[in-house]
């Protein structure tokens, strides 16, 4: 399968445990995208990497979670000390951006978080 | 990025039409429409994009108005596995997608 690829699928934690999610892009894209989608809601906006260089955060993006996207390839988002609130599917995208295209997302198929 | 408005729920009967309409009257010259889906539990799937001119592929259809302010997305043949949450964005330059509370498609035989 090469789309884009998220572990763990699932994921149930302690509030105050700290997590970590990661994602496989596809290959060749160079722009890799974080989104999380709450019950009943579409996926909202948290940060997007170009490459290795993570060039915007949503405020939805508090000081403890931490993206990184080392070698622009695959990329962790981390959450400390996790809050019941951060209960959430964590969905990851990524895309190619050319002249050619309009650069549209594949997403992967979300990782489930469940803070107790 | 303009904001879209989308009834919450539709119904449509197997094998017939559905039409999936969006308003964005906001929306300015340069910003595409997209149209992705979600079955349930599973990441958004990208469906048509457009910009000024009516698209078809394999999957849909979209007509946008003439002044741009609203679209529709049509599936022409809905089957039962086309029951999902449907999202219409307004997208300007490369850099994200937002998106609303969507359309519950849902198709019954």
């Amino acid at each position: 399968d090469t789309g884009v690829s998220q572990d763990p699928r699932h994921k149930i934690t302690k509030r105050g445990q700290n997590v970590t999610f990661r994602c496989d892009p596809i290959s060749e894209h160079n722009r890799l995208y974080w989104y999380r989608q709450t019950l009943g809601q579409g996926p909202e906006f948290l940060t997007y990497f170009q490459n290795e260089a993570q060039l915007e955060k949503s405020r939805l993006l508090s000081d403890r979670f931490s993206a990184e996207r080392p070698k622009g390839s695959f990329s962790t988002l981390e959450i400390q000390r996790t809050e019941q609130g951060d209960s959430a599917m964590y969905l990851c995208a990524s895309s190619q951006v050319r002249v050619t295209n309009t650069g549209e997302l594949f997403f992967g198929e979300g990782s489930r978080l469940t803070v107790l | 990025d303009a904001k879209t408005t989308q009834p919450t729920s539709m119904d449509c009967a197997e094998g017939r039409a559905a039409n999936l309409p969006c308003n964005h009257s906001t929306i300015s010259g340069n910003e595409y429409v997209y149209w992705y889906r979600q079955i349930h539990s599973q990441g958004p799937q990208y469906i048509i994009h457009g910009l000024k001119n009516n698209e078809t592929n394999e999957m849909a259809s979209l007509i946008i108005t003439e002044d741009r302010k609203s679209s529709t997305l049509i599936l022409p043949h809905a089957t039962l596995r086309d029951t999902a949450v449907y999202y219409c964005i307004v997208r300007y330059n490369f850099n994200k997608f937002y998106f609303g509370s969507g359309t519950k498609l849902n198709v019954k035989p």
